[in-house]
């Protein structure tokens, strides 16, 4: 158990239709990852927050959204669903903000299916 | 582009070393190496990073060459839950901004 928290578990849900994910780190962590991985595209970064704040984007799309809250959780938002977003979403967190010294914990991911 | 180069697939017996290749010629002084799995229906974990020495921890060692344009990542006696996809990742190579870009990575078959 990494002490990152994911739900739901599982999401089916139809085109054009909008979702929240949410995820909360490890108590202390303050930056928290999201990832995206599909069968052909493989495990991509999507955004990075730092207490609060936006650090880093990724291969994210603008139908896609997320924030971070004052007690550091975050959620993700995936709005206008298209087929090709179903996929396995991952959250990470680090303690602080940046990977090159700090390890990522993940999370159990949230499986989106899109019908 | 997380710019390292891993072979695709490895295959190895259960309780014998498996020592994993990557090659990053184009590493920078600073380019700290690290090295994630994911095993089958999980999320990567963390196995172990490094920049020059070679680094050791509880699951595996990191061995770095002394140009640093390869590393190895070697698990010494593999067991069948190590079968995972192995990345090697430089989160401050070019535009990472510190944060990780997962190439293909390796899969790890480890036979009983």
């Amino acid at each position: 158990d990494s002490g990152v928290t994911q739900t739901p578990k599982h999401l089916i849900t139809a085109t054009g239709q909008r979702v929240t994910l949410r995820c909360s780190p490890r108590s202390g962590d303050l930056s928290v990852y999201w990832y995206q991985q599909s069968l052909d595209q493989g495990l991509q970064f999507l955004i990075q927050y730092y207490n609060g704040e936006e650090r880093a984007k990724g291969n994210i799309l603008e139908r896609f959204s997320a924030q971070q809250f004052p007690d550091l959780h975050s959620e993700l938002n995936l709005s206008s669903l298209e087929l090709g977003d179903s996929a396995l979403y991952f959250c990470a967190s680090t303690r602080g903000g940046t990977s090159d010294l700090d390890e990522q914990f993940f999370g159990p991911g949230t499986r989106l299916t899109v019908l | 582009d997380a710019k390292t180069t891993q072979p695709n697939s490895m295959e190895s017996n259960e309780e014998e070393p498996v020592h994993l290749p990557c090659n990053h010629s184009t590493i920078s002084g600073t380019d700290y190496i690290h090295w994630y799995r994911q095993l089958p229906s999980q999320g990567p974990e963390y196995v172990i990073h490094g920049l020059t020495s070679n680094v050791n921890n509880r699951m595996a060692s990191l061995a770095i060459a002394e140009d640093r344009k390869s590393s190895t990542l070697i698990l010494h006696r593999a067991t069948l839950r190590d079968a995972a996809v192995y990345y090697c990742i430089l989160p401050n190579y070019g535009g990472s901004q510190g944060n990780l870009i997962f190439g293909k990575g390796t899969k790890l078959s480890v036979k009983p």
